[in-house]
């Protein structure tokens, strides 16, 4: 199984500033078959990204993931009030995994 | 738009088991799509529980193998899961979602429905 081991476990960050959020595998993540969810209280996750670096459907250019192999990383830039929210990310090369999560707070 | 939209009940007990259904609307289950099964107890994570193929062909999390099974019914566009030996340990919140595939080869979920609570207790 691929363990995903995401860090920071709470970012505080203000409106404005950047997020950078990491995913790192337990082993190498094939075809870079990585994706990213948001997940507001009391909502379903919604797809940011997928095959690491490509952005779903409507997501703003201020989603941007990045990496390979097992080091990936999901930056926001200029956080908007609607941002803050709990990021996962996801593998499914081998199976399915999710990361445990990332929560983006106002700081 | 691709909706989905799960139902069952909210209120199993210890030891029996849970069936949810899901109604895709929007699409079609034939359309060559996965779908999915994935659960998040109360202020955790997600977990993935298994998905289906419009053929029957399954897939299933290691860990819930042995008590889960997916079905997909074709006729009225949905697809169910039946999870046996219910515990307090399975009170989640589930989701039901579309995993987005190539060339049969199940890829990332694009679409979920909004959840339903099921809660485990006597």
């Amino acid at each position: 199984e691929i363990v995903l081991t995401q860090s920071p476990g709470t970012l505080s960050l203000s409106p404005g500033e950047r997020a950078t959020l990491s995913c790192r595998a337990s082993q190498s993540v094939g075809s870079n078959y990585l994706a990213w969810y948001q997940q507001k209280p009391g909502q379903a996750p919604r797809l940011l990204i997928y095959a690491a670096s490509s952005r779903a459907t409507g997501i703003p250019d201020r989603f941007r993931g990045s990496g390979s192999g097992t080091d990936f990383t999901l930056t926001i830039n200029r956080l908007e009030p609607e941002d803050f929210a709990m990021y996962y990310c996801q593998q499914y090369d081998k199976s399915r995994t999710f990361g445990q999560g990332t929560k983006v707070e106002i700081k | 738009q691709v909706l989905l939209q799960e139902s069952g009940p909210g209120l199993v007990k210890p030891s029996e088991t849970l069936s949810l259904t899901c109604v895709v609307s929007g699409d079609s289950i034939r359309n060559g799509h996965w779908w999915s099964w994935v659960r998040q107890p109360p202020g955790k994570g997600l977990e993935w529980i298994g998905e289906i193929y419009h053929s029957g062909t399954t897939n299933y999390n290691p860990s819930l193998k042995s008590r889960v099974a997916i079905s997909v019914d074709r006729s009225t566009n949905q697809f169910s899961l039946k999870m046996i030996s219910m515990t307090a340990a399975d009170t989640a919140i589930y989701y039901c979602a579309r995993v987005y595939s190539m060339v049969v080869a199940p890829l990332n979920f694009d679409f979920w429905g909004q959840g339903t609570l099921v809660t485990v207790s006597s």
